[in-house]
């Protein structure tokens, strides 16, 4: 057990919706991190947070959003889905939010889109 | 920019017999490299990680993995593996001075009775 934990575990819906992904870090680190995972595209990095402040951002499509709250939990927003949009989401926490960190990762939501 | 390339998807080996992951990387600035592994239906866990100093680094579960600045890789192995490694292996990179983790597209090791 990481520490990291997220929910929903599982998620289904219909393309054209809107979810919200959910990740509370390990106690003690200020930095969440959130990776899509599928198999076509593999681990792909699209944001991160430290300590309530966008840090870096990678391969985050627009109709995507996060943000990290006061209590460092963060949430992911997914907006007009699209088939393709179906994967497991990894949240991920770590203390510095630097290049060195070690990354604490949770169990993952599965969504599928229909 | 960084980039990470891991050559191998899938890695068969039969139990007990020694392994290696290749991983190899470029960026034009320090780096910083770790080895994750991801066991079926569960997130991933770091096994080991290299900042500086020793170029052999010892990690969980009897990995380890050598920096090779020249080659710009970073191999992770094992000597004698169990049926309890059977996972998906992924090396990642960051360069000094940034925040992003680069991941490469991970290794299948199956190992087999």
């Amino acid at each position: 057990d990481s520490g990291v934990t997220q929910t929903p575990k599982h998620l289904i819906t219909a393309t054209g919706q809107r979810v919200t992904l959910r990740c509370s870090p390990r106690s003690g680190d200020l930095s969440v991190y959130w990776y899509q995972q599928s198999l076509d595209q593999g681990l792909q990095f699209l944001i991160q947070y430290y300590n309530g402040e966008e840090r870096a951002k990678g391969n985050i499509l627009e109709r995507f959003s996060a943000q990290q709250f006061p209590d460092l939990h963060s949430e992911l927003n997914l907006s007009s889905l699209e088939l393709g949009d179906s994967a497991l989401y990894f949240c991920a926490s770590g203390k510095t939010g630097g290049g060195t960190d070690t990354q604490y990762f949770g169990p993952g939501t599965r969504l599928t889109v229909l | 920019a960084q980039s990470v390339t891991q050559l191998d998807s899938q890695v068969p080996v039969f139990e007990e017999a020694p392994v290696e992951l290749r991983c190899n990387y470029s960026s034009s600035v320090s780096v910083y490299l770790f080895w994750y592994v991801q066991y079926p239906n569960q997130g991933l866990q770091l096994l080991l990680k290299y900042l500086s100093g020793s170029t052999l680094v010892k990690g969980i579960n009897g990995f380890e993995a050598e920096f090779n600045k020249s080659q710009t890789s970073f191999h992770l192995r094992k000597p004698s593996v169990h049926i309890s490694d059977t996972a998906e292996y992924f090396c990642a990179v960051s360069a000094s001075g940034t925040y992003k983790y680069i991941f490469g597209t991970g290794t299948r090791l199956k190992v087999l009775a």
